[in-house]
């Protein structure tokens, strides 16, 4: 079945470095997704991406739409305590109905010690 | 302007039993999507209502069905309930026009099955 890949798996870095993680896919896809979410809640939307090449900022926060249409990039800058996370990348699976259908990765725990 | 909300926030039911979750979008929207996250993994789709159908639907058993009412608002119901079922159910309000894909998280049902 469809997979999305992210690496790394978890990150441990101190407050004020900056992080960079991606995602990778053997399928292509036509939006990526990028979402935190903090232990007992629910994901929430960071960014997201429409168009290969594709560079879109959210504060901190910059996420880039590969130009092969296979993988995404999300990098913060000067990371805080409070970026601790899990980050995950999701994406409908390109063609078809797949609207709403999105698959996840299995996510980037981010910790930030101070 | 109230996000996704999900009812109850947690739930202890016996194996066998069965388990109705409920689920308000966001305003505005008119599609609900359900997944399944279970502990160190990524959301898995279940299934997606829109005009009170299921449109489109997971790698899951036909113990797991929905309903979606005139007012976009939704269920999730798991019948004979396994042990496996323990997870958080995640539901996910969109847009059927536009940009549909900018899927909005609740903060989930935490269901431990016992």
């Amino acid at each position: 079945g469809q997979q999305l890949n992210q690496s790394p798996q978890s990150m441990f870095i101190q407050e004020g470095e900056d992080v960079s993680m991606n995602c990778t896919s053997s399928s292509i896809f036509n939006t990526w997704l990028w979402y935190k979410q903090d232990p007992g809640e629910g994901p929430v939307l960071l960014i997201a991406l429409y168009k290969a090449g594709e560079l879109t900022s959210n504060g901190r926060l910059t996420a880039q739409f590969g130009i092969t249409r296979k993988d995404s990039f999300l990098n913060i800058s000067a990371s805080i305590p409070s970026d601790v996370g899990i980050y995950f990348c999701a994406g409908p699976r390109a063609g078809g109905t797949s609207y709403g259908k999105l698959t996840f990765g299995q996510g980037t725990i981010l910790t930030v010690h101070p | 302007d109230a996000g996704v909300t999900q009812s109850p926030t947690h739930l202890i039911k016996t194996r066998g039993q069965q388990v109705t979750l409920r689920c308000s979008p966001k305003s505005g929207h008119d599609t609900v999507s359900w997944y399944q996250q279970a502990l160190g993994q990524g959301p898995q789709f279940i299934f997606q209502y829109y005009e009170e159908e299921e449109r489109q639907r997971g790698n899951f058993p036909d113990r797991f069905s929905g309903h979606q009412f005139p007012n976009y608002s939704s269920e999730l119901n798991v019948n004979a309930l396994l042990l496996g079922d323990s997870a958080l159910y995640l539901c996910a309000s969109s847009l059927a026009r536009g940009r549909s894909t900018e899927a909005f998280f609740g903060q989930g049902t935490r269901l431990t099955v016992v």
